[in-house]
């Protein structure tokens, strides 16, 4: 089974812009990945900010962006809020499987 | 506005068998794939298995192949995890998600021990 990388922990200032990666033990992430890219709160459940490796959903807030970077799925946050502080959860289309990455605690401090 | 809310989850000894359902409303759950995902205590995501819309198509993460069965029923808007030869590390919160995370149940807890 593939492993999906991304970073353990990262820190944005309020206001501050922070880019999380996700990468593929298999080799480069493309858009056949279908990324998806997840925010999760302590004691809720997962809340979907990105699907298919661009695309956001109605209550995905404009200062989240998505792209695919130097072989890697990557979720830019751009003027970071106090309430983006949250573990962010990538996960890799695998042909009919996923296989979600470890996740990245966001501190916004 | 659309619900999905899982329910079966509890104490279980290992080596036992439980079966989640996860109750669906308010969309055409007869078109949606359908998934599972799980989380142990204090630790990521994990996907466990999704089915197609008409229940002809089940896939599964490695570590439950043979052990775990994905159904569904669309005239009761319904999706299912039978869970046999239950282990410590089966111990997780189970989510059901339906087709692109669109939306997400609470989640219900299956903890597996002696």
């Amino acid at each position: 089974q593939a492993v999906v990388t991304q970073e353990p922990s990262l820190t944005v200032s309020p206001g501050g812009t922070v880019t999380l990666t996700c990468g593929s033990s298999t080799g480069a992430v493309t858009s056949g990945h279908y990324p998806y890219w997840f925010q999760q709160k302590p004691g809720q459940a997962p809340t979907t900010l990105i699907y298919e490796t661009v695309n956001k959903h109605s209550w995905t807030p404009a200062r989240f962006s998505a792209s695919l970077f130097g072989g890697k799925a990557a979720l830019t946050l751009s003027g970071a809020q106090p309430e983006d502080e949250a573990d962010y959860y990538c996960l890799l289309s695998y042909g009919a499987t996923g296989v979600f990455g470890g996740g990245t605690k966001l501190t916004v401090l | 506005e659309v619900q999905l809310v899982e329910s079966g989850g509890g104490l279980v000894q290992p080596g036992g068998s439980l079966r989640l359902a996860c109750a669906a409303s308010e969309f055409t759950f007869s078109s949606d794939w359908m998934r599972w995902v799980r989380q142990a205590p204090g630790k990521g995501l994990e996907w466990v298995a999704n089915i197609n819309p008409d229940g002809s198509e089940k896939n599964y993460m490695d570590s439950v192949k043979g052990r775990f069965t994905i159904s569904r029923d669309n005239a009761k808007n319904s999706l299912y995890l039978q869970m046999n030869s239950l282990r410590a590390e089966d111990t997780a919160v189970y989510y059901c998600a339906r087709e692109k995370y669109r939306s997400w149940g609470q989640g219900t807890l299956v903890t597996v021990s002696s």
